[in-house]
């Protein structure tokens, strides 16, 4: 299937600084990119929906503000945790769609806020 | 918006035995709906997939049935070997949307 690539696959930060993940999808190109959240034993929660090229629409209840989205490029999408609060660490996992539809995942990035 | 129940939240099997999983869904327009595998610390990976105009997949171990008049679909593992030990998600989507629906997830232990 298609690789997707997360990085980093960890990180543990102090509370009020900032974090960047970067998703790519290292053998096509993606137009649109997928950020979900998942706590210990839960299920994925849509954050939001990352369009190269526009700006990123954001499921109900998930703050523009503190979860920043930028998809400057068909390969690559950011999500940046402003302002990062222990209540932020989670698993957040990226996802690229291929031409037939399928959704590929990345492997994920567990944030460790302090 | 859709609505997608899996069961069972946890299912242990004896090696060799099969193991079921079921999922409904309430949004009629779905007609896609993925299977993932998702081992511990990583994202999940997709196993298998069926689309609506087809009501029964196979590849090697891993079969899934889509009954769309139910809305209902299942995920079928023969043969489990202890390495098929993960959460498995169910998902469904409107082809063309990409956003999945979840299940809650089914953790699948095969005792050896």
């Amino acid at each position: 299937g298609a690789v997707v690539s997360q990085h980093p696959s960890w990180v543990i930060c102090k509370s009020g600084t900032s974090v960047k993940i970067e998703c790519r999808s290292l053998d096509f190109q993606a137009t649109t990119m997928f950020w979900y959240r998942q706590f210990p034993k839960q299920s994925l929660m849509l954050m939001a929906t990352s369009n190269e090229g526009s700006k990123a629409t954001y499921e109900q209840g998930v703050e523009k503000d503190k979860f920043l989205i930028n998809h400057a490029s068909l390969t690559l999408s950011t999500l940046t945790v402003t302002s990062a609060h222990p209540e932020d660490s989670s698993f957040y996992i990226c996802s690229a769609t291929v031409a037939t539809g399928e959704l590929f995942f990345g492997e994920g990035s567990r944030l460790t806020v302090l | 918006g859709e609505n997608v129940e899996q069961h069972p939240s946890t299912l242990s099997v004896q090696e060799g035995d099969s193991a079921v999983i079921k999922c409904t869904y309430s949004d009629s327009a779905s007609n896609y709906f993925p299977w993932y595998k998702q081992e511990l610390g990583k994202g999940p990976q997709l196993i298998i997939d069926i689309r609506s105009n087809v009501g029964e997949k196979k590849d090697q171990r891993i079969a899934v049935t889509l009954n769309k008049t139910a809305k209902h679909f299942s995920l079928h593992i023969t043969e489990t070997q202890p390495e098929d030990s993960a959460v498995y998600f169910c998902a469904a989507s409107i082809r063309g949307d990409y956003k999945l629906s979840f299940g809650a997830g089914t953790t699948v232990t095969v005792r050896a």
